[in-house]
């Protein structure tokens, strides 16, 4: 099977830089996505690697490590509206770009 | 704009009683989904269709049924609804790698 481990809490402080980390335990998949759900709203796409290495887009950037099976997703100038839960994903995998979302991690910025 | 749109955005049922959710989109994406989402959990994948063509997980209770009439419009039937089923159901599309979530739809199970 398919397992993406997550921190399940990270906190920081706003201004400050904050990375969260997944592990996972999977193969045959074709890219890393990122992705932001705000409390009783719906999962928002923020990145995908599809190669290994880094995709800065504003002020979040991911990254891909295929050989350590370990991806991050990197926060910076963090701002009180990004508390929220960030889950990583793997997929396609299969057919009909299934996606495998990790144990997702709850971020609170505090000022 | 473009997008996803579930109905109702909560729905409350009683115990046994069928319930079905919608979700339409006008994205045009040939890939729709359904998830179930739990509080302080990860969206779990019931099902998808890529175009018509049907894909069940393989851990998705038989409770759970799902309808695409037209590529626009997809639904989930519950058939008998118990406790454990209170959730918030997620409908997606997709058409490469990004996919594009509804708002939800929160079911209580009375």
């Amino acid at each position: 099977g398919q397992s993406l481990e997550q921190p399940s809490e990270v906190t920081a402080v706003e201004g400050a830089i904050v990375q969260i980390n997944c592990t996972y335990q999977t193969s045959g998949f074709y890219g890393l996505s990122w992705y932001q759900q705000h409390d009783g709203g719906a999962p928002t796409f923020l990145s995908y690697n599809a190669l290994d290495g880094l995709e800065e887009t504003g002020r979040f950037s991911s990254f891909l490590s295929r050989s350590d099976s370990y991806g991050y997703l990197l926060l910076q100038e963090l701002q009180m509206k990004d508390s929220a839960s960030y889950f990583c994903a793997v997929g396609p995998t299969g057919g009909g770009n299934k996606l495998t979302f990790g144990t997702g991690t709850q971020l609170k910025v505090e000022l | 704009d473009a997008m996803v749109i579930q109905n109702p955005r909560y729905q409350v049922t009683q115990f046994g009683k069928p319930v079905t959710l919608s979700c339409s989109q006008t994205l045009n994406h040939n890939v729709m989904y359904w998830y179930q989402q739990k509080s302080s959990q990860a969206p779990k994948l019931l099902f998808h269709y890529y175009d018509k063509d049907f894909n069940n997980e393989a851990d998705t209770p038989d409770n759970f049924q799902s309808r695409r009439p037209n590529t626009s419009f997809c639904f989930l039937d519950i058939r008998s609804p118990g406790l454990g089923d209170a959730a918030m159901y997620l409908c997606a599309t997709s058409r490469g790698y990004e996919q594009y979530f509804g708002p939800g739809t929160r079911l209580t199970v009375t």
